[in-house]
């Protein structure tokens, strides 16, 4: 099982630079999320989605775009990057059936430096 | 809304001590709460989880949480670690009635570091 999908694994971009960070679950997951990873921050909510065609804002929205087309995608656009930027994301999905308990499934992380 | 807080951002141990990890949450609401563990360069997996019942949860590699409602905590104990425990671990939090579309909101992280 693949489970929760990202790509890059690693990337360098120079600043104003663009990019999109590719997300896929396999396992038909309604809810899918970004989180970005800084030292001493623990993990923040960037954007998250309850499924196709419906997106929302995280805790930290600004500079990222997102789109849901369909269940098993949840790319992230960075428009212009910036060094402020600089981070691990991490995608993750979860059930929303009525039994969901809230457990999150993660991807194994995408390394982004904006010099 | 909750919010969590880990009260130690790092933890030094050595190897076959006893550690305990502390979680404190807040939330007006009733909650489910979870650790999560993340091994160097690699995304979080799930290590336990409390949704309800027997307020003592276990892990299947040793670790235990305990929830305690009258003092909003969840901390994680385990009672004699290995070298291979040494990881970052997230306490994370979500109400009950946000199962299925809220968000899970995560603590700052503790790192344990197993030293021989």
């Amino acid at each position: 099982n693949a489970g929760v999908t990202q790509t890059p694994k690693f990337q360098v971009l120079k600043t104003g630079q663009s990019m999109t960070l590719q997300c896929a679950q396999d396992m038909n997951h309604e809810y899918m999320s970004w989180y970005r990873q800084d030292p001493g921050m623990g993990l923040r909510l960037i954007h998250y989605s309850v499924g196709a065609g419906i997106t929302d804002q995280g805790e930290v929205p600004n500079g990222y775009n997102v789109s849901r087309s369909t269940t098993e995608d949840f790319p992230l656009r960075l428009l212009s990057a910036a060094p402020s930027q600089t981070s691990v994301y991490f995608c993750a999905s979860k059930t929303s059936g009525s039994s969901n308990t809230g457990e999150l499934f993660f991807g194994e992380g995408s390394r982004l430096t904006v010099l | 809304a909750q919010s969590v807080t880990q009260l130690d951002s790092q933890v030094p141990v050595f190897e076959e001590a006893p550690v305990e990890l502390r979680c404190n949450y807040s939330s007006s609401v009733s909650v489910y709460l979870f650790w999560y563990v993340q091994y160097p360069n690699q995304g979080l997996q799930l290590l336990l989880k409390y949704l309800s019942g027997s307020t003592l949860v276990e892990s299947i590699n040793g670790f235990e949480a305990e929830f305690n409602k009258s003092q909003t905590s969840f901390h994680l104990r385990k009672p004699s670690v290995h070298i291979s425990d040494t990881a970052e671990y997230f306490c994370a939090v979500i109400s009950t009635g946000g199962g299925s579309q809220g968000n899970l909101i995560f603590g700052k992280g503790t790192k344990l570091s197993v030293k021989p």
